[in-house]
């Protein structure tokens, strides 16, 4: 069964270092969503793109959080400088599309120290 | 960012009961999610629905999506040790794509 693979799991830092995850959706899928899932409730979308395009990024901290998505397949999610209130379960789902059912993959918990 | 408002927030049942949870919002959604999550992973969609009054099952899972479009329920019936985890609803407001907003969560534990 085709899912959504995500690296790494985990992933300790001090703060003021970079961090960046990684996300494969399902093949095939154009939709691709970034969240964030602070410990004890639900997530929160971050960004969203369709193929290579940014089409929601409202909600992303643009000061020191990027997101790429630059062949439309795999994506790319980076915190600089990561900053204590960063610590959190970095989720990516995608979809087949645009308002379709969304498959999340496992997640990288940041814990920064 | 806006969450949805889920009740109860946690439940410690025994083996063998039935469990209900629900969702609550001011605003209308056109669509209706539930999801589990396990400690540690991504959430797992359980159960969708697409119109106002919608009753739908999974096995022991059944959802409702409520008549005013403002709310959802979410049924476990005879709950087994495996249904551990945290429930989240999840709705998708009318006039947007594909964006979803979460619930707080239900965390669910069951004791033998």
């Amino acid at each position: 069964e085709a899912e959504v693979a995500q690296s790494p799991r985990y992933k300790i830092t001090e703060k003021s270092q970079a961090v960046a995850f990684w996300c494969d959706p399902i093949s095939g899928h154009a939709t691709l969503y970034w969240y964030r899932q602070i410990l004890g409730q639900g997530p929160e979308l971050l960004v969203q793109f369709q193929d290579e395009s940014v089409v929601d990024d409202s909600q992303l901290p643009k000061d020191r959080f990027s997101a790429e998505r630059l062949k439309g397949v795999d994506s790319t999610l980076k915190i600089q400088p990561a900053e204590l209130g960063d610590s959190a379960m970095y989720l990516c789902a995608s979809s087949p599309s645009s308002g379709e059912t969304q498959y999340f993959g496992p997640g990288t918990r940041l814990l920064v120290l | 960012g806006q969450q949805l408002n889920q009740s109860p927030q946690s439940m410690f049942i025994q083996e063998g009961e039935d469990v209900s949870m629900n969702c609550t919002s001011s605003s209308i959604f056109n669509t209706w999610l539930w999801y589990k999550q396990d400690p540690g992973e991504g959430p797992v969609l359980l159960i969708a629905l697409y119109k106002a009054g919608e009753l739908t099952s999974n096995g022991r899972l059944t959802a409702q999506f409520g008549i005013t479009r403002k709310d959802s329920f979410l049924n476990i019936s005879a709950s087994i040790p495996s249904d551990v985890g945290i429930y989240f609803c999840a709705g998708r407001l009318t006039g947007t794509a594909s964006k979803l907003t979460f619930g707080t969560g239900t965390r669910l534990q069951v004791t033998l």
